[in-house]
């Protein structure tokens, strides 16, 4: 199947500094990509939809200055999430959807933010 | 728009059946699909329905219903690795890869 990274995995912040997790699909080219945001023991949140080329389109409520996502390419989408807050601290998951039997999504591992 | 409903919880023993229960009130639809996610991992798919009826794979099977808005997620001899969190996503039509994710289903498997 598809295979998504996400990089890193973990990381640890201090509060005021900015962050950039990358997502990358590793055996496809991904037009579409996804950022969620999860907090403990609940479901997913989608964050935004990043388009390679374009500007992504966020959902209500995300702050488009402070999650920054650049789709460069086809196998690369970044968030960067600047001034970072303890209130930022979450789990980001990424997705890439892919043409297949199903056109589902495949997830990245996710990366675990801890703002300190 | 979608909103999409499962329970939160659900206890089962090992070797049993246990069938998680989804319904979604939308706008349109265009399939329902099944993810499982363990614990600080990313969720996996596990199934599609765009069609009525039930759709087996091994000890998983997903059944649909589109005239009343329901699906659920069938797990059969379940074993400890079953224990996760099973969430339920509907595509609306006309999304291209879009989801809507309901809150999930955490499941707990015990001996």
């Amino acid at each position: 199947g598809a295979v998504v990274s996400q990089h890193p995995s973990r990381v640890i912040c201090k509060s005021g500094t900015s962050v950039k997790i990358e997502c990358r699909s590793l055996d496809f080219q991904a037009t579409t990509m996804f950022w969620y945001r999860q907090f403990p023991k609940k479901s997913l949140m989608l964050m935004a939809t990043s388009n390679e080329g374009s500007k992504a389109t966020y959902e209500q409520g995300v702050e488009k200055d402070k999650f920054l996502i650049n789709h460069a390419s086809l196998t690369l989408s970044t968030l960067t999430v600047t001034s970072a807050h303890p209130e930022d601290s979450s789990f980001y998951i990424c997705s890439a959807g892919t043409s297949g039997t199903y056109n589902e999504q495949f997830f990245g591992p996710g990366t675990r933010l801890t703002v300190l | 728009g979608q909103n999409i409903d499962q329970p939160t919880e659900m206890t089962a023993t090992e070797g049993a059946i246990v069938q998680i229960n989804c319904t979604y009130q939308t706008s349109g639809f265009n399939g329902l699909f099944w993810y499982q996610q363990h614990a600080g991992e990313a969720p996996t798919f596990l199934s599609y329905n765009v069609l009525d009826g039930l759709e087996e794979k091994g000890r998983f099977s997903s059944f649909l219903s589109r005239s009343k808005g329901y699906s659920y997620l069938l797990l059969k001899e379940l074993q400890m690795k079953d224990s996760a969190s099973y969430l339920c996503a509907v595509r609306p039509p006309n999304s291209g890869y879009a989801l809507n994710f309901g809150k999930g289903t955490s499941l707990l498997v015990t001996p």
